[in-house]
């Protein structure tokens, strides 16, 4: 079983819904990711939190919103997604940010499938 | 800028086979650290190794080895006697102090045939 848990597993949604992806982690991490993923694609990296602050925004559409509301959960709100939004999000930890030469790896959960109607 | 190169996209073998997925990567940096990550149906990314630039020394965990070859820029990964379960994307990736974020190579979809 993975460590990071992901919720929901699947998702359908309207483009005019609002919906949240929710993740969670008791591993004592203190960076968290979120990633989309596309179909035969690698994951691409959309926010990092690191001590709860956000850290990284690669330069995401405003209708993806997220929240850490402590070190243990991690949230992504949705709102008037398009359809080219379908893909596999992706959460992970890690137990300091990954990147600028750190060496700590990062740990996935499951991931939601999400689709947009 | 630092780029991750998996030229296999897809590979397919019959159980039993080894089989060696490659990855080539570049960076103008002296530390940085390199992983696997194992992609199964399911979604998840499973971690499997991490390698820093000063440790050249080849892995082995049961059935997986790691070479490490600094002169090629290469961190390649073979599966010994494969088995139906190792069928799965596999990624390797690099971080290194230029980067702000993991840099991720394109995958390799691993078949196992039984």
């Amino acid at each position: 079983d993975t460590e990071v848990t992901q919720t929901p597993k699947h998702l359908v949604m309207g483009m005019t819904n609002k919906k949240s992806l929710k993740c969670e982690q008791h591993m004592g991490h203190r960076a968290m990711y979120w990633y989309k993923q596309k179909a035969k694609k690698p994951p691409e990296l959309m926010f990092v939190y690191s001590y709860e602050k956000l850290s990284i925004n690669e330069s995401v559409p405003s209708r993806f919103s997220p929240e850490c509301p402590n070190s243990s959960l991690l949230n992504l709100h949705l709102h008037a997604l398009q359809p080219e939004d379908s893909a596999l999000y992706l959460c992970a930890s890690s137990l300091k940010e990954t990147g600028g030469g750190a060496n700590q790896p990062q740990h996935f959960g499951d991931g939601t499938r999400l689709s947009i109607l | 800028a630092q780029k991750v190169t998996q030229a296999q996209t897809e590979i397919s073998v019959v159980e039993k086979e080894d089989v060696t997925l490659d990855c080539v990567y570049e960076t103008r940096d002296t530390t940085y650290y390199l992983f696997w990550y194992k992609q199964p149906p399911s979604g998840e990314l499973v971690f499997l190794i991490r390698r820093n630039s000063f440790d050249e020394q080849n892995e082995i965990s049961g059935r997986y080895s790691w070479n490490f070859q600094k002169s090629t820029s290469s961190f390649n990964f073979t599966i010994t006697a494969s088995q139906v379960v190792d069928s799965a994307v596999y990624f390797c990736a690099l971080s290194s102090g230029s980067a702000r974020q993991l840099t991720f190579g394109s995958g390799t979809q691993l078949t196992v045939l039984p």
